[in-house]
């Protein structure tokens, strides 16, 4: 089994729809948990981190269910240029991450 | 261009090559990693470095690969006696390591080096 777990996709929205995106983790003792972002060809970059209580930056708002060991990402409001590969990502606090396969975004006119 | 640089963006080689990579770290940054990439897949963890100490490597590391970070600077990867299955994106990053708190540091990415073994 995958240490981070993501579907794969592709999700295909149209312009303006609200997304959802999770992700399961194996272990338990996961402490900083992320959501980056990877354009085709490109390097991954931060999104946003994600904690207990929720957080919420602009139209994307991550959670976190310690008890499930579930993160989610929302993208509200989605826009073309929101099209990329988002990647859940884990840490044991060593600051070794582990990604998720990702799930691909393609946002449309 | 103060971000994190490698060198060469693209490698082919061919298989039995021996291939090296070099990282040029965000020049604050004393954690230096190194992650490989393959097709629909997510980066996965190598090996790191805090200065010039390597901290940590994965089982994925096989005894054909190895790092170095000699001056706690830049860092390099070698791969000998390639195979086709080498083929993928080797991704440095680098972070100021963990903060007094203990909180994440982020890392930041470079652009990648793309190889190919024919």
């Amino acid at each position: 089994r995958k240490e981070v777990e993501q579907d794969p996709g592709p999700f295909n929205v149209p312009e303006g729809a609200t997304v959802a995106f999770n992700c399961t983790y194996s272990n338990s003792a996961s402490q900083s948990f992320f959501w980056y972002r990877q354009d085709c060809r490109k390097e991954p970059k931060l999104l946003m981190s994600v904690y207990s209580s929720g957080n919420e930056d602009g139209r994307f708002t991550a959670q976190l269910n310690r008890a499930s060991q579930y993160i989610s990402l929302l993208i509200r409001d989605s826009k073309l240029s929101d099209s990329a590969t988002y990647l859940c990502v884990v840490t044991g606090g060593g600051n070794k991450l582990t990604f998720g396969t990702g799930t691909q975004l393609k946002v449309e006119l | 261009d103060t971000g994190v640089s490698q060198d060469p963006r693209h490698k082919i080689t061919k298989r039995g090559q021996n291939v090296t990579f070099r990282c040029d770290p965000i020049s604050e940054h004393n954690r230096l990693y190194w992650y490989r990439q393959t097709l629909g897949q997510g980066p996965e963890f190598l090996t790191y470095f805090q200065n010039e100490a390597q901290l940590e490597k994965s089982r994925l590391l096989s005894d054909r690969f190895s790092a170095e970070r000699p001056k706690g600077s830049f860092s390099t990867l070698e791969i000998q006696r390639t195979e086709q299955g080498d083929s993928a994106m080797y991704l440095c990053a680098s972070s100021s390591g963990t903060s007094r708190t203990g909180s994440y540091n982020e890392q930041f990415f470079g652009p990648g080096t793309r190889l190919t073994v024919l």
